[in-house]
């Protein structure tokens, strides 16, 4: 089946850097991208989202890259600060039937900020 | 606006057992996600409640069902407990089937012993 992925499952970065974080997805038909923070004990918060007929979106401190040509997503956060240490999560909106969609997740990567 | 709310927090069920987590949508969502978060992994798609009706159901067997209430709240049941459905619960509402945005509650922590 579709699958989403992250290339790296923890990173660690100091506190001011910027953060990359990297997702490779497997369906080439994919229209719609999020990604999702997930503080420790709470559910995924919404951050970014992007669709394919887009290469880059801005949001506050947060960039979302998509290269469609190697499926390729990223997520840029700039200064990074101690609050941004957390779970970062890319998903996939596909089609759940009935004329619901789903989102797929991949693993996470934890992001930790060294002060 | 109140946000997803989630009950119970946390539970304990021991094999065999059947369990019932509920969801309050967010005010105004009409549409209700389950989905299930082993330790480490990322969220899997349980099922959707639209209207409800069950409209859309991921890879999970029948002993996980759901119901959707007149006030678009919503339970999630899980018959014969397996030590694998260990596992945090999410619970996300939605306005519509579609692509709205997903706003996930806190989550149900179940442990199976």
């Amino acid at each position: 089946g579709e699958s989403v992925g992250l290339h790296l499952p923890t990173l660690s970065v100091q506190e001011g850097d910027n953060s990359i974080i990297n997702c490779a997805y497997s369906n080439s038909a994919s229209d719609y991208f999020i990604w999702y923070k997930q503080e420790s004990g709470k559910g995924p918060q919404f951050i970014i989202d992007i669709r394919s007929n887009m290469d880059k979106r801005q949001g506050q401190r947060v960039t979302v890259l998509l290269n469609k040509t190697v499926k390729h997503l990223s997520l840029q956060i700039a200064a990074t600060q101690p609050g941004d240490s957390a779970v970062y999560f890319c998903a996939e909106k596909g089609y759940s039937g009935a004329g619901s969609y789903q989102l797929t997740f991949g693993k996470g990567t934890k992001l930790s900020v060294i002060p | 606006e109140t946000g997803v709310t989630q009950s119970p927090t946390h539970l304990i069920k021991t094999r065999g057992q059947q369990v019932t987590l509920r969801c309050s949508s967010q005010s105004g969502h009409n549409t209700v996600s389950w989905y299930q978060q082993a330790l480490g992994q990322g969220p899997q798609f349980i099922f959707q409640y639209y209207r409800e009706e069950e409209n859309g159901r991921g890879n999970f067997p029948p002993r996980f069902s759901g119901l959707q209430f007149p006030n678009y709240s919503s339970e999630l049941n899980v018959n014969a407990l397996e030590l694998d459905d260990s596992a945090l619960y999410l619970c996300a509402s939605s306005q519509g089937r579609g692509a709205g945005e997903l706003f996930f509650g806190e989550g149900s922590r179940l442990t199976v012993l």
